[in-house]
């Protein structure tokens, strides 16, 4: 299986700040197959990023997704208050199709 | 506007049979999308994929829970259904039903999860 390790596991940030969330793969992501979702408390996960650098229908300009092979980041440029959620990685290069643990970023 | 939303029990008795349905308004299962999939939280815990199914029955799964899973569509109520067998305390969850958009198992449109309890 590709075990997807995300840092940090939590990450304080005040509004307007820039967040830099990473995911490593413990084996190559092929063709950057690879996902991001937000997560907020008591809600299902939404879907912001695929394919590595993709938006999803919706998602707004202030959320980019970068990397290859093991390597991958979501940047958010600049935070606003209802960015503070937990953000997931998911592979979807060879099955199991796997997610990491996901990282918390919660308000400074 | 399509949309999802799970139903069945949730409290579940260990060594028993856990059974979800998705109900998908707003838009025929047929044409909405060719794939459809299931996925868990545990309380407190990461994502877990369980499985996919196409729209022609073909199914997926999660090789760690491919004993004990089964997922069926029915496109007659727009509907798909998730059984998993032998349940014990680690399958308590919350599970979700979703459609892919541009990859099957890559989910754009999720229902509002439901919590299932395994506990006698």
């Amino acid at each position: 299986d590709i075990v997807l390790t995300q840092s940090p596991v939590t990450l304080s940030l005040s509004p307007g700040e820039r967040a830099t969330l990473s995911c490593g793969a413990s084996q190559t992501v092929s063709s950057s197959y690879l996902a991001w979702y937000q997560q907020k408390p008591g809600l299902a996960p939404r879907l912001l990023i695929y394919d590595a650098s993709s938006r999803a229908t919706g998602i707004p300009d202030r959320f980019s997704g970068s990397g290859s092979g093991t390597d991958f980041t979501l940047t958010i440029s600049r935070l606003e208050p209802e960015d503070f959620a937990v953000y997931y990685c998911q592979q979807y290069d060879r099955s199991p199709y796997t997610f990491g643990q996901g990282t918390k970023l919660e308000i400074k | 506007q399509l949309q999802l939303q799970e139903s069945g029990p949730g409290l579940v008795k260990p060594s028993e049979t856990l059974s979800l349905t998705c109900t998908v308004s707003g838009g025929s299962i047929s044409s909405s999308s060719h794939y459809w999939g299931w996925i868990r939280q545990p309380p407190g815990k990461g994502l877990e994929w369980i499985g996919s199914i196409y729209i022609s029955g073909s199914t997926y799964y999660n090789p760690s829970l491919k004993s004990r899973v089964t997922i069926s569509v029915d496109t007659s109520k727009n509907q798909f259904s998730l059984k998993l067998s032998s349940v014990t305390a680690a399958d308590t969850a919350v599970y979700y039903c979703a459609k892919p958009g541009n990859y099957y198992v890559v989910f754009d449109s999720w229902g509002q999860g439901t919590l299932v309890t395994v506990s006698s």
